[in-house]
């Protein structure tokens, strides 16, 4: 089976960085993506690590050690408006089609 | 880029009676279509992968004959909850699969909020 550990709350400061960890458990891994979800809205992908390293994509990155099993997403520059729920997702084959399977999700609150 | 279109957005129906819940992907061919479900302030969790022209692997505890999923083409996936009731309630994602480069591949509809009543 699969699983994923993330923190379930994350407070940080209007303008300040905030990381995120992802740690996970699965059988095969293809993948680890990270998605935004805002309240009563659809997950929005946000990025994605295939090998190890960072990957930058403007006031966000995620980094991957898959010899760690172990991941983090990066936002810098907080705004308001980056008040949401963060999932890391890893990418395992199952019966064949790859599927997400998700983390219970980080409730980040920015505060002025 | 890749667009799911998910409707309707939302939806209030009796209890007992069946909901319809479109997926299509509007500019690519999805062989594989994901449906996941999300209560509130919990993480999305898979309720089965269809596959085009072939029937639906559901997750484990996911009642087969409760949710129907046809995926008919390579660009519409359906997911129908027969006789829904209150716990039921929920909001439903599909997602599509496409080989994007840099993506890993997944987008997802806006989700379909339901409620019985």
């Amino acid at each position: 089976g699969q699983s994923l550990e993330q923190p379930s709350e994350v407070t940080a400061v209007e303008g300040a960085i905030v990381q995120i960890n992802c740690t996970y458990q699965t059988s095969g891994f293809y993948g680890l993506s990270w998605y935004q979800q805002h309240d009563g809205g659809a997950p929005t992908f946000l990025s994605y690590n295939a090998l190890d390293g960072l990957e930058e994509t403007g006031r966000f990155s995620s980094f991957l050690s898959r010899s760690d099993s172990y991941g983090y997403l990066l936002l810098q520059e907080l705004q308001m408006k980056d008040s949401a729920s963060y999932f890391c997702a890893v990418r395992d084959s199952g019966a064949g089609s790859y599927q997400l399977t998700f983390g219970k999700g980080t409730k980040l609150s920015v505060i002025p | 880029g890749a667009v799911v279109s998910q409707h309707p957005s939302w939806v209030i129906c009796k209890s007992g009676t069946s909901v319809k819940i479109e997926c299509r992907s509007l500019d690519f061919q999805a062989t594989t279509m994901f449906w996941y479900r999300q209560f509130p302030k919990q993480s999305l969790m898979l309720m089965a992968t269809s596959n085009e022209g072939s029937k639906a692997t559901y997750e484990q505890g996911v009642e087969k004959d409760k949710f129907l999923i046809n995926h008919a083409s390579l660009t519409l996936s359906t997911l129908t909850v027969t006789s829904a009731h209150p716990e039921d309630s929920s909001f439903y994602i599909c997602s599509a699969r496409e080989w994007l480069r840099g993506t890993g591949g997944y987008t997802f509809g806006s989700g379909t909020r339901l409620t019985v009543v």
